[in-house]
């Protein structure tokens, strides 16, 4: 069965520091992947999508993450946090049969302290 | 083109009632698909119509249904409210078609369902 796991709930970074966060998925087929940010009381904003060809994807607001099949992973990736990234992230992966229907993960929320 | 838009934004019902949220796709999306998202549960997905048809469906009572009208918008309907139905709802549209290729979801803003 389509699974997404993130397996951090709650991380807390300064700001100016470096993120990663991590998301693994278990699919039979290939998967297209999504990172999704979310601000309290509002809709998801889509970060980046991987759906083919370079591994590595650039999304909006300075965040990247990597694609590595080998490991089922798709880790987001920014190099310095501003306290406006404090949000919730979602995972996600679509891309099963004849449905665009998304798997979400349960979410990644992020402090970040001044 | 405008995004995707959820009507209304906020609602507030008691336990018994029945509620209907409605989905207005991007121009040109034949495909829309419906989330629950709580804080217990995270984000689930509820069911995906495409072309007026119920294409997939997820784990979620009878008293959840829906439904696409021609010119693809959509409406969602709970009947007989319970407490744990309070959530944000979120409707995505996208191209549809399915097959060999996806197609990505745009979301829209959500309804804020509070059951008292």
């Amino acid at each position: 069965a389509q699974s997404v796991t993130q397996p951090d709930i709650h991380i807390t970074v300064s700001e100016g520091a470096s993120l990663e966060l991590r998301c693994n998925y278990s699919y039979g087929a290939t998967p297209y992947l999504f990172w999704y940010v979310q601000s309290p009381g509002q809709g998801l904003q889509l970060l980046l999508k991987y759906f083919s060809g370079d591994t590595l994807v650039q999304g909006i607001k300075g965040f990247e993450a990597e694609f590595k099949r080998s490991q089922s992973s798709f880790n987001l990736r920014k190099p310095s946090v501003h306290w406006s990234d404090a949000a919730e992230y979602f995972c996600a992966v679509g891309g099963y049969g004849s449905s665009d229907k998304l798997i979400f993960g349960t979410g990644t929320r992020l402090q970040v302290f001044p | 083109k405008a995004g995707v838009t959820q009507t209304p934004r906020y609602l507030i019902k008691t336990r018994g009632q029945q509620v209907t949220l409605s989905c207005s796709p991007i121009s040109g999306h034949r495909s829309v698909s419906w989330y629950q998202q709580t804080p217990g549960q995270g984000l689930q997905f509820l069911f995906e119509y495409f072309s007026e048809t119920q294409r997939n469906k997820g784990n979620f009572p009878g008293r959840f249904s829906g439904r696409q009208f021609s010119n693809s918008r959509s409406e969602m309907n709970v009947s007989t409210l319970e407490l744990g139905d309070s959530a944000l709802y979120l409707c995505a549209s996208s191209l549809g078609g399915g097959g060999a290729s996806y197609n990505e979801q745009f979301f829209g803003p959500g309804t804020r369902l509070t059951v008292l």
